[in-house]
């Protein structure tokens, strides 16, 4: 199965705002929502954005989701230390009758 | 709190089966659709099954369709993963993860530890 597009690295200094793209396509990102997953090294993936757009409770406001046609993207203000983890989009695919991921961006804060 | 407790990993020969299990506490289990979704070392997250409250929905990965089954008893809080004629790039870290915001969402907000299977001989 194909995966959603994600830059394989980011990086950023501290107080930063930082980028991270998700492509898809029509079957996708197209016509579903997107989800952000943040992997600190070591413990299992967290949702920080869902819905596109949307927070958990718990979630600080320096992340944010959005999404325009079959693209979406995943920013993070006031960059800190502890942001330094992988980023993975998802978004329910169609064809797959089923999630599909992105090949995941490594952050690194300088 | 919600605590997904996953089990059944382990070092396999290749061609062999595993069955993994999950135990769900902390929420209504049989209101929510489950997943298992796999990360191989040093990859990235790959889905490899779903199945919603009922049993009445599921779906498979194109790498594991006809070689894995997924089930629940809802009465036992429990998700199965019964893995056949397992293969190398089996290996993964195997995570329990449940839905968010609704069947469709792609959207998980608790996922367990992982177990860890590896298929070698």
């Amino acid at each position: 199965q194909s995966v959603l597009t994600q830059p394989p690295s980011a990086s950023g200094t501290p107080g930063q705002t930082v980028t991270i793209s998700c492509s898809g396509s029509s079957s996708n990102i197209g016509s579903k929502t997107v989800n952000w997953y943040q992997q600190l090294p070591e413990t299992a993936p967290k949702l920080l954005i869902y819905n596109s757009a949307q927070r958990p409770s718990g979630v600080p406001d320096r992340f944010s989701g959005s999404k325009s046609g079959t693209s979406a993207s995943l920013a993070i203000s006031g960059l800190q230390s502890e942001d330094e983890a992988d980023y993975y989009c998802a978004a329910w695919d169609d064809n797959l009758n089923g999630p599909l991921f992105g090949g995941g961006t490594r952050l690194t804060v300088l | 709190e919600v605590q997904l407790v996953e089990s059944g990993g382990g070092l396999v020969q290749p061609g062999r089966s595993l069955r993994l299990s999950c135990v769900a506490s902390g929420f209504s289990f049989d209101d929510y659709g489950m997943h298992w979704v796999r990360q191989a070392p040093g990859k990235g997250l790959e889905w490899v099954s779903s199945i919603n409250w009922n049993s009445g929905n599921i779906g498979y990965g194109d790498s594991v369709k006809g070689r894995f089954t997924i089930s629940r008893d809802n009465a036992k809080n429990s998700l199965y993963l019964q893995m056949n004629s397992l293969r190398a790039e089996d290996t993964a870290l195997y995570y329990c993860v449940k839905t968010y915001s609704g069947w469709s969402s792609a959207s998980f907000d608790s996922w367990g530890q992982g177990t860890l299977v590896i298929v070698s001989s």
